[in-house]
This record gives structure tokens, sequence and C-alpha cells, in this order.
């Protein structure tokens, strides 16, 4: 039971280029998550998504898609990276709504530098 | 959601008690506090939850005070290994909130020192 796992772990990239970030559970859990957080920061939800196909905006999409194919993987996309997005890239899971989704679990996280 | 206040960071020693406040007096009723923690370059983890008694897991205790204006998180015998950034979120239970999503504010740095 490996949890949350998050591809790459490390990345460098240049102003323009684009990447896909991927996590993966192997909890069955619904729901998926992703966060940035800015170094001296709290964590900044991007998007997440309640099931598989579905996905919704959080708290700053702006310049991220996501898609949710399969139930178990959640993609972070950026078309065209910025230095702004410069950031730790965490990914997370939880059940969906009850008596067991009171936990998010959390991945070791990817650290995307954008030159 | 209830916005949260805590101290920016806290020194313990190793082996006593780590009593780390949160102060959350715009709490409603039905809002529950949640406590997370961020060791140095990893992802959260989950500590405990409660929404108005005294909660203890494995991890940690959890008090809450009467009126739920404030609570307090406590490492029974803090580590070295408890050296992270705490943080205390506020928020209505997770069938009331679309998408179970969570909002974390700045949190405690807490530091314990042999």
């Amino acid at each position: 039971n490996a949890g949350v796992t998050q591809t790459p772990k490390f990345r460098v990239l240049k102003t323009g280029q684009s990447m896909t970030l991927l996590c993966a559970q192997d909890m069955n859990h619904e729901y998926m998550y992703w966060y940035r957080q800015d170094p001296g920061m709290g964590l900044r939800l991007i998007h997440y998504s309640v099931g598989e196909g579905t996905t919704a905006k959080g708290e700053v999409p702006d310049g991220y898609n996501v898609s949710r194919l399969k139930k178990q993987n959640f993609l972070l996309g950026l078309e065209s990276a910025a230095p702004s997005q410069t950031s730790v890239y965490f990914c997370a899971s939880s059940f969906e709504a009850g008596v067991r989704s009171y936990e998010q679990y959390f991945g070791p996280g990817t650290r995307l530098t954008v030159t | 959601d209830a916005k949260t206040t805590q101290p920016p960071s806290m020194d313990c020693a190793e082996g006593r008690a780590a009593n780390l406040p949160c102060n959350h007096s715009t709490i409603s009723g039905n809002e529950y506090v949640y406590w997370y923690r961020q060791i140095h370059s990893q992802g959260p983890q989950y500590i405990i939850h409660g929404l108005k008694n005294n909660e203890t897991n494995e991890m940690a205790s959890l008090i809450i005070t009467e009126d739920r204006k404030s609570s307090t998180l406590i490492l029974p015998h803090a580590t070295l290994r408890d050296t992270a950034v705490y943080y205390c979120i506020v928020r209505v239970p997770p069938y009331e909130a679309a998408g179970n999503k969570l909002t974390f504010g700045g949190g405690t740095r807490v530091l314990v020192k042999p």
C-alpha cells in the first residue's frame, strides 16, 4: 500500500514550457486534490476532483488544468509555465464525505522551478 | 469556515509536553477543529480532529474550551521528530464541505530542542 505517490519529485522548466504532474493513490479514494505551497506559506488549493471524470476549481486555478480519467490518478498540467508557478506541489486524496473522510492523505510533493 | 489564529513559532524541550494554542473565536456550532502537521519538505499529515469533546489518539490530545472559541493541541512527550509546522483548521463536517476541502493558514512552527 503505497498511499499517495507523485511523479516527478523534482523538475526544472523554462518559461513557456509545458509539463504534467502525475498523482496516484491506491486507497480507492473518491476525492483528490492539488495544492501548491510557496516558501514560508501554507498550502493553497489549485483544483480538486470528487470522482472519476469530475474536476473543480480551487482557490488558485489560473494557469493550471487537471484531468481525472481514472479514479486512482489525478493529473495537473501547466500549459505554459511561468516563474510565478515555481512552488512545491502536493497531491492529496480522501474518502468521499462520510465517517472516514475527516482525513486527507498527502503525497511527498513535487518541487518545480521555472526559470 | 471560521478563521484561526496561531502563534507563528514556539520552542519546546524534548521529553516535555508541547501545548499548541489555536484561537477560533468565530467558530460556528457545527464546525470541527482539525490539526495537521508538516515536517520539513514533506506533505502534511493529519493529527486529530474534534467538535466539542476532548479527543486523544496515539499522536496527540485535543482540548477544546467549553465555549469552543479556542483549543490546544498537546503532544505529551515531544521528540525531535515532532519538529514541524502545525496547522489548526476549522471547518464544517466533510458532508457539508463541497469536495471536503481544507484551507491552510500559516500555522505554528514548532522547534523541539534537546
